[in-house]
């Protein structure tokens, strides 16, 4: 069974627009570890935030914002007023107790901002 | 900042051939791991060390070797290189650290062709 996923391949949009990113996890540790990465097409991925089970607040980075909500077991990403650079395959990842902490990956979603 | 740094970006291998990639990085960090992307197939994990001289296998060590002489340095060898390992390869460092988990950092990527 997936333990993250993002159930949205592809997403298109016109740049300005709002976007949100979707990422559901399973697990049945009580302290697991939530994580946001970016891909551009240059290849390198890169560390965007992390959220532990403990804190439920949600967190704002300029355009960025992350919404956790434990009840659905989601943690969204979404991305206000979307630019072409933005466009990228943004990857959710969990880590657990029981996996070592080695991070579990969602499959991706490509995010194509178009001008 | 931290910094994972892959000595080469491209590489062009022939069938039969040995090759190294090679990875270090500053932040002295205990935990590194390689990883090898294809499309439709995600992230996968092939070795990671949580210290000097020590590996473990992940998801697809088959064909690959490590090495950890130095704690900043990290290298995977494929023996004998074949055209199924033509792939980008993605090193990455961590430090696992009470509530804030195993935050995984990633180089560049290597794109191997094995023709």
């Amino acid at each position: 069974a997936q333990k993250v996923t993002q159930a949205q391949t592809e997403i298109s949009v016109v740049e300005k627009e709002d976007v949100t990113l979707d990422c559901v996890y399973e697990t049945r540790d009580t302290t697991y570890y939530l994580f946001w990465y970016k891909q551009p097409p240059s290849g390198e991925l890169v560390f965007l935030i992390r959220r532990n089970s403990f804190d439920e607040q949600n967190e704002i980075s300029g355009r960025y914002s992350w919404n956790f909500q434990k009840s659905t077991s989601s943690f969204n990403f979404t991305i206000t007023a979307s630019q072409v650079v933005d466009s990228a395959v943004y990857f959710c990842a969990l880590s657990e107790a029981r996996s070592n902490y080695q991070l579990i990956w969602g499959a991706g979603t490509k995010l194509i901002i178009k001008p | 900042d931290v910094k994972v740094t892959q000595s080469s970006r491209y590489l062009v291998k022939r069938t039969g051939e040995k090759v190294f990639l090679e990875c270090v990085q500053d932040m002295d960090h205990e935990n590194m791991f390689w990883y090898r992307q294809d499309p439709g197939l995600g992230l996968r994990l092939i070795y990671f060390s949580y210290d000097v001289k020590m590996k473990e296998k992940g998801d697809i060590p088959e064909g690959y070797s490590v090495s950890r002489e130095k704690k900043e340095r990290f290298s995977l060898i494929l023996e004998s290189a074949s055209t199924n390992q033509t792939s980008m390869y993605l090193c990455a460092s961590s430090l696992f650290q009470q509530y804030q988990g195993n935050t995984i950092y990633f180089g560049e990527g290597s794109w191997l062709t094995v023709v």
